[in-house]
């Protein structure tokens, strides 16, 4: 069975400074795939990058970075110049390969972006 | 504009009740999911359906039904079964197995 692990619960960024938030899964599939999404509190989870196991670099979008360590198994967001509407819960999630390749989510991680 | 539309936003309903939840998709995505969230929770999946007249139970299906008459629409119905049904309940879609999932505005259940 997979697991997605998200150990903040809680973190605090000064606006326009980067912040890391973690992610570590488990998995025995050699193929999976995770995702970050962001929830603001309006409620609806809005999709923010991707990363496949076999993809040789680490995934981009705009401000938003994953550091991806196959080995140690972790799948960090990274979010550089982080802004006041960057304050929201961001989920990290995995994509099987079995039938329907089902997505797990982790508990989430509030980010708070201070002025 | 191409979208995932789910209504209503808040719900109430008196507890014995079953209720009816919408999801609708104007992407021509093949898959659709319906997902619970409960406070300081993440994702749980309820059902799931790869193609029209298909569908299949998620990790917790119990105390939920689904239909897949049509690509665009996969209504959820909260049965009297479901011991605890107040929760934030997520529909999303994607054009199939692997791609991501796109996510409407949640409807917001409450049990009186």
């Amino acid at each position: 069975a997979q697991k997605i692990t998200q150990t903040q619960p809680g973190m605090f960024v000064q606006e326009k400074e980067a912040v890391t938030l973690d992610c570590t899964y488990d998995t025995s599939d050699p193929s999976y795939g995770l995702f970050w999404y962001k929830q603001p509190s309006s409620g609806e989870m809005i999709f923010l990058i991707y990363q496949g196991s076999y993809d040789q670099q680490n995934a981009t979008e705009g401000r938003y970075s994953l550091n991806f360590q196959k080995a140690r198994k972790s799948a960090n967001l990274v979010i550089s110049a982080s802004q006041l509407g960057d304050s929201a819960m961001y989920f990290c999630a995995m994509r099987d390969t079995g039938g329907y390749q089902k997505v797990t989510f982790g508990t989430g991680t509030k980010l708070q972006v201070i002025p | 504009d191409g979208g995932i539309t789910q209504s209503p936003k808040y719900l109430f309903r008196k507890e014995g009740q079953n209720v009816t939840l919408s999801c609708e998709q104007n992407l021509n995505h093949d898959a659709m999911y319906w997902y619970r969230q409960d406070p300081g929770q993440g994702l749980r999946l309820i059902y799931y359906s790869q193609i029209v007249n298909d569908f299949q139970k998620g990790d917790i299906a119990e105390g939920y039904s689904v239909s897949r008459e049509k690509k665009e629409s996969f209504p959820l119905t909260v049965t009297s079964a479901q011991k605890n049904p107040t929760a934030f309940y997520l529909c999303a879609s994607s054009r199939g197995r692997g791609n991501e999932q796109f996510f409407g505005p949640g409807t917001r259940l409450t049990v009186l």
